[in-house]
């Protein structure tokens, strides 16, 4: 059973470009949660989607930033104007349900650099 | 939400236990105790969770308080592969708070492992 998949695994993009970041859940897995680390920081939620739907999305930056997860193919945490700020490593996790009792399970990141 | 204390590092010997503490002194009866740990430019990775009982799997020990107000996680040998910030944190088993679906980390512990 593959593990989450993230692609790329790292990017570059000029100022004001656009970034779009992938994330394929486990197979059976229905739940995907994004989550950003900036260089010497911690890691910090930012959304949490179900197939077609955002549940939690507490943690996006107010304008740039947006997410999905369509009914079929792989999640999209896609940034819009970026800036270097942005840079950081974008982990997705997901997990078969959610609540206190399942574990998420994380991809290896994409590392995303603005130049 | 709940918040966990954790110290900032910890050192230990190859092959020797590791006893990882955390406080949780303002824990909700139904907060569930989630560890998770990330390795040297990887993404996180689960570890172990408990709710009221010791837990144990393949990867380690988690040792609750009667109090619930601390824990703590045992990595039985240690091996240089166990080198990770180790994560302690708390979700509620109720959806209808914030610590719901997502993971919220703190600064963790840094394990560092002596050959």
């Amino acid at each position: 059973n593959a593990g989450v998949m993230q692609n790329p695994r790292h990017l570059v993009r000029r100022r004001g470009q656009e970034a779009r970041l992938r994330c394929s859940p486990m197979k059976g897995h229905s739940h995907v949660y994004w989550y950003r680390q900036l260089p010497e920081e911690g890691l910090k939620f930012m959304v949490y989607l179900q197939k077609e739907n955002i549940i939690d999305e507490s943690g996006m930056p107010k304008e740039r930033f947006s997410a999905e997860f369509p009914k079929e193919g792989p999640s999209i945490l896609r940034i819009q104007q970026v800036v270097r700020g942005d840079s950081a490593a974008y982990f997705c996790a997901s997990s078969q349900g959610t609540g206190a009792t399942y574990e998420q399970y994380f991809g290896p990141g994409t590392r995303l650099t603005v130049t | 939400d709940a918040k966990t204390t954790q110290p900032n590092s910890m050192e230990s010997n190859e092959e020797e236990p590791v006893h990882l503490p955390c406080n949780h002194s303002t824990i909700s009866g139904t907060d569930y105790i989630h560890w998770y740990r990330q390795l040297p430019s990887q993404g996180p990775e689960y570890v172990i969770h408990g709710l009221t009982s010791n837990v144990n799997n393949r990867m380690a020990s988690l040792a609750i308080a009667e109090d619930r107000k601390s824990s703590t996680l045992i990595l039985h040998r240690a091996t240089l592969r166990d080198a990770a910030v180790y994560y302690c944190i708390l979700r509620d088993g109720v959806r209808t708070t914030d610590s719901w679906g997502k993971l919220q980390f703190g600064a963790g512990t840094q394990v560092v492992v002596t050959p």
